[in-house]
């Protein structure tokens, strides 16, 4: 059953620009990751925050995560063509089964 | 992404057909698992292996019959499926105890 959505939908910006996009989740989490999708492919792990965790860097990539409000953000800086994806949030709740939501198209103009 | 290999990229196949779908993880891992991703729609958990053992089978119909030999091979053999069928299938494998899932590039299957 899908636990995460994303939010917005999708998100256009220009290259050097930050992209963000959340991600909300209904029941209690271990974790929460985040994967890139390049068109027709398969998925790409970015970043893994865990329930205790508030905030992790990872190169051009930060994730917040509130578990108060059940929610988690995923910030881009500095923004590049090759970041042109779509991007989904997966919360695990402990039992190694993750739960993806729609998704988030990014694109990213020259 | 070579870590994980799927074959074939592509599929078209009639109704009434049989046809399997491979996925080879060179990665040393003990978990895989098949997702569907339809267009707009979040993936969907089809079913979970570990130690080739079937942990999961999430209410997915008789028409899609997974196999594990080994815990390096998973296939899905599919027959009389349905046009809304037709997605992408991708496949995944973890080490046991390790959250992160690796992926396949996916199969694009479609049914006419």
């Amino acid at each position: 059953s899908q636990q995460g959505e994303e939010d917005p939908q999708a998100l256009s910006i220009q290259e050097g620009e930050n992209a963000t996009m959340n991600c909300s989740y209904k029941t209690s989490i271990n974790n929460l990751q985040w994967y890139r999708q390049n068109s027709g492919r398969g998925l790409v792990h970015l970043i893994l925050i865990r329930s205790n965790e508030r905030e992790k860097h990872s190169g051009r990539l930060r994730v917040t995560l509130d578990t108060s409000k059940k929610s988690s953000s995923l910030l881009i800086t500095a923004s590049r063509a090759a970041d042109t994806a779509s991007y989904f949030c997966a919360t695990d709740a402990g039992d190694y089964k993750l739960s993806f939501g729609a998704g988030t198209t990014v694109t990213v103009r020259a | 992404e070579t870590g994980v290999t799927q074959t074939p990229r592509h599929l078209v196949m009639g109704m009434t057909n049989k046809k399997s779908l491979k996925c080879e993880q060179h990665l040393g891992h003990n978990a895989m698992y098949w997702y569907k991703q339809s267009a707009k729609k979040p993936l969907e958990l089809m079913f979970v292996y570990n130690f080739k053992e079937q942990t999961e089978n999430n209410s997915v119909p008789s028409r899609f019959s997974p196999e594990c030999p080994n815990s390096s091979h998973l296939f899905l053999h599919l027959h009389t499926l349905q046009p809304e069928d037709s997605a992408l299938y991708l496949c995944a494998s973890s080490r046991r105890g390790e959250e992160t899932q690796y992926f396949g590039p996916g199969t694009r299957l479609l049914v006419l």
